[in-house]
């Protein structure tokens, strides 16, 4: 089993769409939380953290459930823009440190 | 302020060479951890170094090691290179390498081996 899974995709939605992301991991001691986007050949960058609470930046919002260990990411009235992979990261300290990237979901927004 | 940076951005090697990469972090930053990207993969984590020690490991065989100089730049050695190695490899710089803290990728090196 992967230690961070995702959404295979890739995802096709229209522009205003609503769409949801999701991403299980399998270490209990995993102890941060991210969203990063990456662009076609472009290197990976920061979306959001993910707090327990939940949190919200405009039209996206991620949500952290660590009793299912389960991460998920919700962008609402989609634009041409936000087309990319979206990348699910873990931090672990666990027998050392470890940031550990999901196989990443593609999005595709059309017009 | 310049952002982290790598060089050489491409290289071309045969198998059984060795190959050194290196980045740049951003200034101020104490932090840096390498990452092999495969087309279609997410980054796999290989290293990552704070203030000079190494803070962890990934699953990657011996063959790649990597370290800080005290300006806080890295290198990432890989020897006896196989056809497998052929990826993207990434560095991030992160200022204390809490794993709590935002990482900052440079644009990469893209490794053929041949």
């Amino acid at each position: 089993r992967k230690e961070v899974e995702q959404d295979p995709g890739p995802f096709n939605v229209p522009e205003g769409a609503t769409v949801a992301f999701n991403c299980t991991y399998s270490n209990s001691a995993s102890q941060s939380f991210f969203w990063y986007r990456q662009d076609c050949r472009k290197e990976p960058k920061l979306l959001m953290s993910v707090y327990s609470s939940g949190n919200e930046d405009g039209r996206f919002t991620a949500q952290l459930n660590r009793a299912s260990q389960y991460i998920s990411l919700l962008i609402r009235d989609s634009k041409l823009s936000d087309s990319a992979t979206y990348l699910c990261v873990v931090t672990s300290h666990t027998g050392g440190f470890k940031t550990i990237f999901g196989a990443g979901t593609r999005l595709f927004v059309k017009a | 302020d310049a952002g982290v940076t790598q060089s050489p951005t491409h290289l071309i090697k045969t198998r059984g060479q060795h190959v050194t990469l290196r980045c740049s972090p951003i200034s101020g930053h104490k932090s840096v951890s390498w990452y092999q990207q495969v087309l279609g993969q997410g980054p796999q984590f290989i290293f990552q170094y704070y203030e000079k020690e190494e803070r962890g490991r990934g699953n990657f065989p011996d063959r790649f090691s990597a370290r800080q100089f005290p300006n806080y730049s890295s290198e990432l050695n890989v020897n006896a290179l196989l056809l497998g190695d052929s990826a993207l490899y990434l560095c991030a710089s992160s200022s204390a390498g809490a794993g709590t803290e935002k990482l900052f990728f440079g644009s990469g090196t893209q490794l053929s081996v041949l």
